[in-house]
C-alpha cells in the first residue's frame, strides 16, 4: 500500500550493528505497529503504538525498542543485531475510530533484513 | 495459550474450481475474523472482515463463515483463476488485540 512506506527495503549489516528501520504513513491512522514474519512462523507483533505518548510491547520485544517521532512516523531499531534477527519486517497502520473495520490492518512493503 | 492454525501444506486447486481454506482457533473468543492476502515479497492487504454474530460474508467471488462454537472459519473462493495464487492469512482481533495465523499457500493451476 503506498500510503504506509518503508525504508530501507533490504538492509544487510553484520552482528553487533546497530540497525533502524523506518515507517512514514499518509493514512491519518492514529495506531501504527511493527511485526516480523518468518517462514512458517506467520506475523508476530513486536511493538504496537496507539498514539504518540503509546508505546506498547507486542509478543516478541526483546532486543528491539521503536520511537513514535509523531502520528505518520513509528521507527523500529535493533540496538545490537544478532542473526536470528535476520526476517522480513512489516510496519501496519489501523485506525481507531472506524466502526467497520476495527484494526483492520494497512501494511507497508516491508523490510528485508539480514543479519551476518 | 491462544492459538491459530491454518492449512500447513500448500493447497493447488484446477482453475474455475472453490478454493476452501481453514481457519482454526482455540484459546480466544475474537470479536472479529479477518482474511488478508499476501503476495510473494509483499504485505499484507486486507480482504474481508466477519464479526462474531455474523456467519457468512461474501465479496465478489469471495466468502466468508464463522462458526464460534466450532471456533472456525472457511474462506471460499470461486470461480478460481490463476490470479488468486498468494498466500492467505486469517487473523483474529478482539479490542486492541489482533493475531494472525502463518498462512496458507494456494496455488491455482490453468
Amino acid at each position: 500500500d503506498a500510503d504506509v512506506t518503508q525504508t530501507p527495503r533490504n538492509r544487510i549489516t553484520k552482528t553487533g550493528k546497530r540497525i533502524m528501520l523506518e515507517c512514514s504513513q499518509t493514512k491519518g491512522h492514529d495506531r501504527m505497529y511493527w511485526y516480523r514474519q518468518d517462514p512458517g512462523l506467520g506475523l508476530r507483533l513486536i511493538y504496537y503504538s496507539f498514539d504518540v505518548k503509546d508505546i506498547n510491547k507486542g509478543e516478541i520485544s526483546d532486543g528491539y525498542s521503536v520511537s513514535r517521532q509523531a502520528q505518520a512516523k513509528f521507527s523500529l531499531s535493533l540496538e545490537s543485531a544478532i542473526p536470528n534477527q535476520t526476517a522480513l519486517y512489516f510496519c501496519a497502520t489501523s485506525d481507531s475510530g472506524t466502526r467497520l473495520r476495527p484494526d483492520t490492518q494497512y501494511f507497508g512493503p516491508g523490510t528485508r533484513l539480514t543479519v551476518l | 495459550s491462544q492459538k491459530i492454525e491454518q492449512n500447513s501444506e500448500a493447497l493447488n486447486i484446477q482453475e474455475g474450481k472453490t478454493a476452501t481454506l481453514t481457519c482454526n482457533y482455540t484459546n480466544y473468543s475474537p470479536a472479529y475474523l479477518q482474511w488478508y492476502r499476501q503476495d510473494p515479497g509483499r504485505g499484507p492487504v486486507f480482504l474481508l472482515l466477519i464479526r462474531e454474530n455474523e456467519k457468512e460474508k461474501r465479496k465478489e467471488r469471495l466468502k466468508v463463515t464463522f462458526d464460534t462454537t466450532l471456533k472456525q472459519s472457511l474462506f471460499h473462493i470461486t470461480a478460481s483463476q490463476p490470479a488468486d495464487s498468494a498466500t492467505y492469512l486469517c487473523a483474529l482481533s478482539s479490542a486492541s488485540k489482533i493475531i494472525f495465523g502463518s498462512g496458507t499457500r494456494l496455488s491455482i493451476r490453468p
